[in-house]
């Protein structure tokens, strides 16, 4: 059974705080992995998608970075904003079938 | 492009009713999914398509019927609906070849009462 874990399960900082979380996921049968902010009453939203070992994504204050030898990934928020309160999603994506298994989330909270 | 659309927004079912949550999306996306949303569970895959005529079973397939004649439809079925399937369903699309973000339709909040 592929078994994706995210921790912590939820974090609150103060605006200004910079803050990371990691995903955890399968080391073998890689293909890739998915990103995703949900905000409460929305849809998840795609973050980033990442496929290569040691590569480092940016979007504004928030990046990530994946080790797909040792099967983790860390997202970075810098600077936290109240806005940027949501559930951060990871989805591992399974190289035989492309099925997206996901964590749990971490949810944060941004106290201004 | 409008991307995943689902209707309804809402909807409250009585116990044995039966519905269709409807999914369309204009991406020509060939794979295409249904999840489940309960506090505490994260998303949970229901059924999934990788083409049109092609549907698949996720993990919690039970009580649910999906088709695919055509590559932007992909409508889910309560056969007869249970308070077990008072929940948030999200329908979502991608591409099947290369890398690809999934893209989330708005949701149906269901209620069975």
């Amino acid at each position: 059974i592929l078994n994706v874990e995210q921790s912590p399960q939820s974090l609150h900082v103060q605006e200004g705080d910079s803050t990371n979380f990691t995903c955890s996921f399968p080391s073998s049968n890689f293909y890739a992995l998915h990103w995703y902010r949900w905000e409460t009453a929305k849809s998840p939203e795609a973050l980033f998608v990442m496929t290569l070992n040691g590569d480092e994504k940016k979007k504004g204050r928030i990046s990530a970075t994946l080790n797909t030898k040792e099967g983790y990934s860390y997202l970075y928020i810098k600077g936290s904003q109240p806005e940027d309160s949501a559930t951060y999603l990871c989805a591992f994506e399974a190289g035989n079938n492309r099925k997206l298994i996901w964590g749990l989330g971490t949810s944060l909270a941004v106290n201004p | 492009n409008a991307g995943v659309t689902q209707t309804p927004k809402f909807q409250v079912l009585k116990t044995g009713q039966s519905m269709t949550l409807q999914c369309a999306q204009d991406m020509n996306h060939e794979y295409m999914s249904w999840y489940r949303q309960d506090p505490g569970m994260g998303l949970r895959l229901i059924h999934y398509s990788v083409g049109a005529g092609i549907t698949d079973q996720g993990e919690v397939p039970n009580g649910y019927n999906v088709s695919r004649s055509t590559t932007e439809d992909f409508p889910l079925r309560l056969l007869s609906a249970a308070p077990s399937q008072t929940s948030v369903y999200f329908c979502a699309s991608r591409r099947r070849t290369g890398v690809g973000t999934q893209y989330f339709g708005p949701g149906t909040r269901l209620l069975v009462l």
